[in-house]
């Protein structure tokens, strides 16, 4: 499977953007780029994904390079209920879906 | 938007006793179900998947004995954890899609404590 690297950790400042990143250098052709959010003590919520182009919904945008290496997670205004570890996937149309690390957001009022 | 409903959110039990964990999705009808379990501190390990009707495909090292998974129809799946020890404490949880590649919905999830 195709791994993703994100960084462990992110602070970011309540009611400023927050970039989160993901580097997938391995990623397939038809690996989609998933993003999901696990509040603590809950289950993992869904927030974007997208194949090549940018894709926006209301909860974030999803930002995606040109050579799919690597894409971003847009919160445009953080608050403090986006406080959560956030994971980054890439998912083949046929496979299970498989989790990292991902990063843990901070947000400081 | 879709919701699964996970059953129940919390179970203490005792060591060698079973315990059975429901996973149901309310308004949509779920092709494949997934089960994670997730230690403290960890992320999410994929234990099974399941599809309506058919057997449950396991992860490696996850004992299919002991991990049982029914999906006898296309809203509920159960989980049911055999002779639990205290090393299969931890927080599990269900997911279900509607087709390949839709978006997954996830159960709040159950923590489990054997005792």
């Amino acid at each position: 499977d195709a791994k993703t690297t994100q960084p462990n950790s992110m602070e970011s400042n309540e009611e400023e953007p927050v970039h989160l990143p993901c580097n997938h250098s391995t990623i397939s052709g038809t690996d989609y780029i998933h993003w999901y959010r696990q509040l603590p003590s809950q289950g993992p919520e869904y927030v974007i994904h997208g194949l090549t182009s940018n894709v926006n919904n209301r909860m974030a945008s999803l930002a995606i390079a040109e050579d799919r290496k690597s894409s971003t997670l847009i919160l445009h205004r953080a608050t403090l209920r986006d406080a959560a570890v956030y994971y980054c996937i890439l998912r083949d149309v046929t496979k299970d879906m498989r989790f990292g690390a991902g990063t843990r957001l901070t947000v400081k009022p | 938007g879709a919701v699964v409903s996970q059953h129940p959110s919390r179970v203490i039990c005792k060591s060698g006793t079973s315990v059975k964990i429901e996973c149901r999705s309310l308004d949509f009808q779920a092709t494949t179900m997934f089960w994670y379990r997730q230690f403290p501190k960890q992320s999410l390990m994929l234990m099974a998947t399941s599809n309506e009707g058919s057997k449950a495909t396991y992860e490696q090292g996850v004992e299919k004995d002991k991990f049982l998974i029914n999906h006898a129809s296309l809203t509920l799946s159960t989980l049911t954890v055999t002779s639990a020890h205290p090393e299969d404490s931890s927080f599990y949880i269900c997911s279900a899609q509607t087709r390949n590649n839709s978006p997954l919905h996830f159960g709040n999830g159950t923590r489990l404590t054997v005792t």
